[in-house]
């Protein structure tokens, strides 16, 4: 069946603007998580959702990040007023319950502020 | 806070030999935890998911080892070939459900 996917996979903006990344968990899939990968920094967690609520928004840098699901399907992060040190891949991934089940990765979103 | 460390940071071995990656985490109440493999410029692809009540797992040629006790994992695999050069990244989820992730073992199989 069909895997995690993302869009756009690749994004070039200008510093100052907004952009919105999107991401297509597995169908049935309740659990959807956002996840950053920084060069030289890792993996980092940035939010968590159970369904279309968020009970874990700890991870997001700072109040420009923010996020939403929609009929506890497709997910869109949403960055404000882009900085430089945003640049990074966006990863998202899904699974079919909360912890203790495997995550899947989609491909993610290569972001590039100018 | 789950902190995972992976040494070594790359590994190059050649062809046929056998892979030990190791992984270390310093919460010892993991949930689970959770190898992976990426690829330059691509996404993560789940290997194998240990479960906390298990010691370990297999798929193939690979073999994960979970030690609670002493906050280690292992990912061993057989008779490397040169498609296993990858990075390899291990996570352990806690019971706060987010991954928290090692920064990986590049690896090299030299042909």
């Amino acid at each position: 069946g069909a895997g995690v996917s993302q869009s756009p996979s690749n994004k070039v903006t200008e510093k100052g603007k907004d952009v919105e990344l999107r991401c297509d968990p597995i169908s049935g899939h309740t659990a959807l998580y956002w996840y950053r990968q920084s060069l030289g920094q890792g993996l980092e967690f940035l939010i968590y959702f159970q369904g279309n609520s968020a009970p874990d928004k700890s991870g997001l840098p700072s109040d420009r990040f923010s996020a939403e699901r929609t009929g506890g399907s497709v997910s869109t992060l949403t960055i404000q007023r882009t900085q430089q040190e945003d640049s990074a891949v966006y990863l998202c991934a899904s699974s079919l319950g909360g912890s203790g089940e495997t995550q899947y990765f989609g491909p993610g979103t290569r972001l590039l502020v100018l | 806070k789950q902190e995972v460390t992976q040494i070594p940071a790359a590994l190059s071995v050649p062809e046929g030999e056998n892979l030990v990656l190791n992984c270390s985490f310093t919460d010892s109440a993991i949930y689970n935890l959770q190898w992976f493999r990426q690829d330059p410029g691509k996404g993560l692809t789940s290997l194998l998911l240990i479960q906390s009540s298990q010691r370990e797992q297999t798929s193939g040629r690979l073999n994960a080892s979970l030690d609670k006790s002493s906050g280690r994992s292992t990912l061993y695999i057989a008779a490397s070939q040169p498609g296993d050069s990858a990075t390899y990244l291990c996570a352990g989820v806690s019971s706060d459900y987010k991954l928290s992730f090692g920064a990986g073992t590049t690896v090299t199989v030299r042909a």
